[in-house]
């Protein structure tokens, strides 16, 4: 079946960098999108950005613009989320979801604090 | 960017009784509309795509409707496992933009 599982919770400092992967398996990778998406508390979804996993091209929210990164590994099925300069209103749930008519999979979550 | 705003923000509803939830956009979407279902400590699940399509193994008590700005999701009867909180998303235009979500919650 098809999976897509993160990697860990992660605290960060304001200013620093953090790096989240979202490693898949079930399908062929880059024959499909990934997006993240994050969820502050109590606060709705927000999308981030996307990758074309089989050419690399990416597309991101002009909010984000300049400190969001994403990138994949088609030798490990992976993508990967680089957010940097963090402040505290970066603390959220991020997610990784494949777009196949709508984000129809999506990883667990990865719960990124920042805080002093 | 496109605006979502999804009304009512709480619905109070009883298992059974069928739930009309609305998606209102601050520009036409054409039909690129999703719906989406997230439980406490889940990740959402996509119920409908391009506004109208169940999305794969989704119930048939789950139907969307509407394009260009007014999109409607109805839950034909509730069941106990529907009660959680509904996220319309457009993705006609970056940045890809979601409403504030309606929680349906047990009257």
């Amino acid at each position: 079946q098809i999976q897509l599982v993160q990697s860990g919770a992660e605290v960060r400092k304001p200013g620093a960098s953090v790096k989240v992967s979202c490693k898949t398996s079930g399908y062929t990778f880059t024959d499909y999108a990934m997006h993240w998406v994050r969820q502050a508390p109590g606060q709705r979804l927000e999308w981030l950005g996307w990758i074309n996993a089989g050419t690399g091209n990416t597309k991101f929210s002009q909010k984000f613009e300049g400190r969001l990164s994403i990138t994949r590994d088609t030798s490990a099925n992976t993508a990967y989320l680089d957010l940097s300069s963090l402040t505290p209103e970066d603390t959220a749930i991020y997610y990784c979801s494949r777009d196949r008519n709508g984000l129809d999979n999506w990883g667990q979550g990865t719960l990124v604090t920042v805080s002093s | 960017e496109i605006v979502l705003t999804q009304s009512p923000a709480t619905l109070s509803l009883s298992p059974g009784e069928r739930a009309t939830l609305s998606c209102r956009a601050s520009q036409s979407v054409s039909t690129y509309l999703a719906w989406y279902q997230q439980k406490p400590g889940q990740a959402p699940r996509l119920l409908i795509y391009d506004a109208s399509n169940r999305a794969t193994g989704i119930p048939a008590r789950f139907s969307g409707s509407g394009s260009g700005t007014d999109f409607t999701l109805t839950i034909s009867s509730l069941e106990p496992e529907d009660f959680a909180v509904y996220y319309c998303q457009q993705y006609d235009s970056s940045p890809q933009t979601f409403g504030q979500g309606t929680k349906v919650e047990i009257e």
